[in-house]
């Protein structure tokens, strides 16, 4: 079965860190783009990063600078890490997988929730 | 960054209206406008690619239509499955972004 598995979401208090993974299935990351993507409670959706295929990494301005996104090949597995933590990165966060042909986000992870608070 | 605005914020329903969501992009991205579902506590379905571009799996009441700056999601015959909150996205430059959503209650 083709999927994607987020886990590490947690409460985690202000200033901290988080680290989360995205774990596929069913097909090899390294041909696809792959995206983070949160919600916070209640909200709509925000897109925080884009590893390409390539290996070219973006970022959106709200975590640049405090967020590193990695991909290991033999764990077919992406991952996120965020420092300086604040209650509004509170949020359930998705990964996401463009296809072969185009750029939409074809296939969603079931979601973390990260809990930031005292 | 390119900013969607979607109409409207909520649409209270009932089964088998014809339901027209709108998104409109701060400047024209062409055709690279992507529609999904979200149902309560599950991640979001891609319903419509590239404006107009039909899912395998997804029925064939949800179309999609527009081009440039105005883009629109349609639902014929509505069904209380659908009920879900629905999300616009541009795909043509980074930052990519999303509308801010609409909740589609069925009554």
């Amino acid at each position: 079965e083709v999927h994607l598995v987020e886990s590490g979401g947690g409460l985690i208090q202000p200033g901290g860190s988080l680290r989360l993974s995205c774990a596929a299935s069913g097909f090899n990351l390294t041909n696809y783009g792959l995206n983070w993507v949160r919600q916070a409670p209640g909200k709509g959706l925000e897109w925080i990063s884009y590893f390409t295929t390539s290996g070219t990494i973006y970022y959106a301005d709200s975590v640049k600078g405090r967020s590193t996104v990695s991909r290991d090949n033999v764990k077919n597995s992406l991952y996120l890490h965020m420092n300086s933590l604040t209650v509004d990165d509170s949020a359930v966060y998705f990964c996401a997988r463009d296809s072969l042909e185009d750029d939409a986000f074809h296939m969603w992870g079931q979601g973390t929730m990260v809990t930031v608070s005292s | 960054e390119i900013v969607l605005t979607q109409s409207p914020d909520f649409q209270s329903v009932t089964p088998k209206e014809k339901v027209t969501i709108t998104c409109r992009a701060s400047q024209s991205i062409g055709f690279a406008l992507h529609w999904y579902q979200q149902k309560p506590h599950q991640s979001p379905k891609l319903l419509i690619k590239y404006a107009s571009q039909s899912i395998s799996g997804v029925p064939s009441r949800f179309s999609g239509s527009g081009s440039g700056t105005d883009f629109t999601l349609t639902i014929n015959s509505l069904e209380a499955e659908d009920a879900a909150a629905y999300y616009c996205h541009q795909s043509i430059s980074l930052p990519v972004t999303f509308g801010q959503g609409t909740k589609l209650e069925i009554k």
